[in-house]
């Protein structure tokens, strides 16, 4: 079973700091997955990467498959971007065995004005 | 499009009582899962569904039982709940199956507290 660890567990910043949260997980893996939940509870998919980095705004995600290690990066941060950061990985399909994603236990992030 | 929808959002039981939850895509997807979480842990798979018909165990499926009746739909099932399954259940569809690194869709998610 993969195990995935997050870090920080908690990060509170101020508006505008650069924000680095990383990913480590134990078995290979097809792709990893970087998810926000919001207070409210929903979740949302951010990224999904297999190699290399892929950037949305100012949000960026990066992703070593060799050392088995992802960050996700905010640049400019603001309090809208308080949420639970959740990273997950996905396995190559095993033909059986279960299918869905393996989670983090996620970073909550708190952005002060 | 309502993406992944959930119902109910939040219910109360007592220790015995059975309920089910619905979950339902308009997006035409194959793959649909049932994930819980608790507070301290990660998302974690109860059942899930490779298509209309089919399920399957995930990682904590025991006092659970799901149906595929319809693509769009996947219920959780609680026959007879126990406090242990207080927790937010989570319902997510995609397109092609998880080991193909496909990006899930996820429902507002189900507060479920047993007395």
């Amino acid at each position: 079973k993969n195990e995935v660890e997050q870090s920080p567990q908690n990060l509170t910043a101020q508006e505008g700091e650069f924000i680095t949260i990383n990913c480590s997980y134990s078995v290979g893996i097809s792709a990893l997955h970087w998810l926000q939940q919001h207070p409210g509870g929903g979740i949302v998919s951010l990224f999904m990467l297999s190699s290399g980095k892929k950037k949305h705004g100012r949000l960026i995600a990066t992703i070593n498959i060799q050392e088995k290690h992802s960050s996700l990066h905010i640049t400019a941060s603001h309090p809208r971007d308080s949420a639970v950061y959740i990273c997950a990985v996905s396995h190559p399909y095993s033909g059986g065995g279960a299918d869905g994603l393996t989670f983090g236990k996620g970073t909550h992030l708190i952005i002060q004005p | 499009n309502a993406g992944v929808t959930q119902t109910p959002k939040f219910r109360v039981l007592k220790t015995g009582q059975s309920m089910t939850l619905l979950c339902a895509q308009d997006m035409n997807h194959e793959y649909m899962y049932w994930y819980r979480q608790d507070p301290g842990m990660g998302l974690r798979l109860i059942h899930y569904s490779v298509g209309e018909g089919t399920t399957a165990k995930g990682e904590v499926p025991d006092g659970y039982n799901v149906s595929r009746l319809k693509k769009q739909n996947f219920l959780l099932g609680l026959e007879s709940a126990a406090p242990s399954q207080t927790s937010v259940y989570f319902c997510a569809s995609s397109r092609l199956a998880g080991g193909e690194g496909e990006t899930q869709y996820f429902g507002p998610g189900t507060r479920l507290l047993v007395l």
